[in-house]
């Protein structure tokens, strides 16, 4: 069955850097592209960035260009998520899903279980 | 930026009822609309995507519509476990943009 599972959250302090890992099974992970979002405490959804099928094309929220970078390995069916120059603001729950669908007409489906990200000193 | 507002934030139902809710976009997204339902400590499901098409498995008593800036999620008879909360989203355009959320509450 098709899964997502995040990693590498956890507690780090301002200022500093994380990468966030999603690797991917049960379908053919070259063939899609693969989003980012993220939930703050009791709070909504914030889309935060996309990367297509090819790793060439990836596009950015505006509260985290800059700052964040989407990129791929198809060798190893992972996206990733470099987080550089972290705020407590970025502390949230960090989901990686899949884009489903073709061009303008996409979803995010399935998503990852999510993985925590804690950012305090 | 495209906007999603979703009205009410917040809505109080029983079993049973019909509840409707509201999304708006900024400016016009055809029908580059989806829907996700997200229960406390757990990741959100795709509901309704390209505003009215539902997802594989989603009970028929789910439906949506809308087309341009006016979309609409409607649970026919609300069953327990739709109390949860419920998200539109756009894919029109990046940066692609959620609601705020509504809260369906008993």
């Amino acid at each position: 069955q098709v899964q997502l599972v995040e990693s590498g959250g956890g507690v780090v302090q301002p200022g500093r850097s994380l990468r966030l890992s999603c690797g991917a099974s049960g379908f053919t992970f070259s063939n899609y592209g693969m989003h980012w979002v993220r939930q703050a405490p009791g709070k909504g959804l914030e889309w935060l960035a996309v990367i297509w099928y090819d790793g060439i094309n990836k596009y950015y929220a505006d509260s985290v260009k800059g700052r964040f970078t989407i990129s791929r390995d198809n060798s190893k069916n992972t996206v990733y998520l470099q987080m550089n120059n972290l705020r407590a603001s970025d502390t949230a729950i960090y989901y990686c899903a899949r884009v489903d669908g073709e061009g303008a007409n996409n979803w995010l489906d399935p998503w990852g279980q999510g993985t925590l990200v804690t950012v305090s000193s | 930026d495209i906007q999603m507002t979703q009205s009410p934030s917040s809505l109080s139902a029983s079993v049973g009822d019909r509840v409707t809710i509201t999304c708006r976009a900024s400016r016009s997204i055809s029908t580059y609309l989806n829907w996700y339902q997200q229960k406390p400590g757990k990741a959100p499901n795709l509901l309704i995507y390209g505003a009215s098409s539902l997802h594989s498995g989603v009970p028929s008593r789910f439906s949506g519509s809308g087309s341009g800036t006016h979309f609409t999620l409607t649970i026919s008879s609300l069953q327990p476990e739709d109390f949860a909360t419920y998200y539109c989203h756009q894919s029109y355009i990046t940066p692609y943009t959620f609601g705020q959320g509504t809260k369906l509450e008993i």
